[in-house]
């Protein structure tokens, strides 16, 4: 079935840091893909989304490729700032499904 | 914009009871979904509704049953309470049952049963 896996975290940086999370799916078809994020004592809410292979989503100054050739959508930031403090979930829809897969989450502290 | 509205924010339960928890959606949404959220395990899908009058089992089920009340409301009753089910619970809405589709979520509900 499909699945997502995304880097175990949590991930500690300092502020002004590169970011880099990984996340590789394996699905069927030909699904999109999305960064969730889950700032504290919030719901999730959509950070980006890509749906197609070499599309790239980017909002915040986060940007994540849709690399079909190696199933991954990592997400990346050139440059963190505490309030990027928070839980990403990589997630997965097929069309034709009605239910979308979520990776485990990756917590991230940026320190200032 | 209130988008998803999910209540008790906070509930505490003994074993063996019983309660539902809400939620609604004003964004003329079709399809909603309950999922629950533990330590290490990400987001666990527990029922959908792909659209009015329609009601799903997604992975975790048991222990659980739900109403799609009506295209707005979507709720998530425990009839027996038990300690495996304290967890946060989001509830979330979707505009079509195509699952390209941004997902909308609650702030949650945290439960606890002792």
């Amino acid at each position: 079935g499909d699945s997502v896996t995304q880097m175990e975290g949590p991930v500690t940086l300092s502020e002004e840091a590169f970011l880099t999370i990984n996340c590789t799916y394996t699905a069927t078809g030909y699904p999109s893909l999305f960064w969730y994020v889950q700032y504290p004592g919030e719901g999730l809410q959509l950070l980006l989304k890509a749906t197609k292979a070499d599309d790239k989503g980017s909002n915040k100054g986060f940007e994540a490729t849709y690399r079909k050739e190696t199933t991954s959508f990592h997400l990346e930031k050139g440059s963190v700032q505490v309030s990027d403090s928070a839980v990403y979930f990589c997630a997965l829809g097929n069309t034709g499904g009605f239910k979308t897969i979520f990776g485990a989450g990756t917590r991230l502290f940026v320190k200032a | 914009n209130a988008g998803v509205t999910q209540t008790p924010k906070f509930q505490v339960l003994k074993t063996g009871q019983s309660m539902t928890l809400q939620c609604a959606q004003d964004m003329n949404h079709n399809s909603m979904y309950w999922y629950r959220q533990d330590p290490g395990m990400g987001l666990r899908l527990i029922y959908y509704s792909a659209s009015e009058g329609t009601t799903d089992k997604g992975e975790v089920p048991n222990g659980y049953n739900v109403s799609r009340l009506n295209k707005r409301e979507f709720s998530l009753r425990l009839e027996s309470a038990a300690p495996s089910q304290t967890s946060v619970y989001f509830c979330a809405s979707r505009l079509s049952w195509a699952d390209n589709t941004e997902a909308f979520f609650g702030q949650g509900t945290r439960l606890t049963v002792v």
